[in-house]
């Protein structure tokens, strides 16, 4: 069973539009850590955020914020007022205790921003 | 964050020839450092985990004879891909956590090497 789901392979906005992206983790562990990270297409992997178990406040950062709801086990990422250069494959990854704390990645979001 | 630097980039070479692709942090002590593959158009696929001064440990599925991982000091991993053939051809990318920081905190990644056996 997939424990990391990014159902959307693919989103394409227009620029300047708002767009989430969704993540949903699967564990029976009750600390663990969750992560995005953009992959333009240069290839390198960009740390995003990291959020443990027990915070469920709302992040925002600028142009992105995330939304942790642990009733839903979703971690969501939305960006606002998209630019061009937000286009890259964003990963969402768990990392857990009984993994060694090893990443386990979701498959992954294309998302395109047209100009 | 953290810089880990991965080197070559980008390398082409003939079947049967091997392959060293480094890994360093560059700021910091990585005690624990993990190279992963990445096929076209998917997620990465963890390889092997890394430690400094032991010998790594390898996912299932992968020949540990065929991809030699070293990890003599706390700053630089190496993987060799030994008697390189077409279908080794993919992206590697390895990553490296901070020792002092623990475990559970954010794995920082190098710029990805694109392997190419011709």
């Amino acid at each position: 069973a997939q424990k990391v789901t990014q159902a959307q392979t693919e989103i394409s906005v227009v620029e300047k539009e708002d767009v989430t992206l969704d993540c949903v983790y699967e564990t029976r562990d009750t600390t663990y850590y969750l992560f995005w990270y953009k992959q333009p297409p240069s290839g390198e992997l960009v740390f995003l955020i990291r959020r443990n178990s027990f915070d469920e406040q709302n992040e925002i950062s600028g142009r992105y914020s995330w939304n942790f709801q642990k009733s839903t086990s979703s971690f969501n990422f939305t960006i606002t007022a998209s630019q061009v250069v937000d286009s890259a494959v964003y990963f969402c990854a768990l990392s857990e205790p009984r993994s060694n704390y090893q990443l386990i990645w979701g498959a992954g979001t294309k998302l395109i921003i047209k100009p | 964050g953290a810089v880990v630097s991965q080197h070559p980039s980008r390398v082409i070479c003939k079947s049967g020839t091997s392959v060293k692709i480094e890994c360093r942090s560059l700021d910091f002590q990585a005690t624990t450092m993990f190279w992963y593959r990445q096929f076209p158009k998917q997620s990465l696929m963890l390889m092997a985990t890394s430690n400094e001064g032991s010998k790594a440990t390898y996912e299932q599925g992968v020949e540990k004879d065929k991809f030699l991982i070293n990890h003599a000091s706390l700053t630089l991993s190496t993987l060799t891909v030994t008697s390189a053939h077409p279908e080794d051809s993919s992206f590697y990318i390895c990553s490296a956590r901070d020792g002092e920081q623990g475990e559970n905190t954010e794995a920082f990644f190098g710029q990805g090497t694109r392997l190419t056996v011709v």
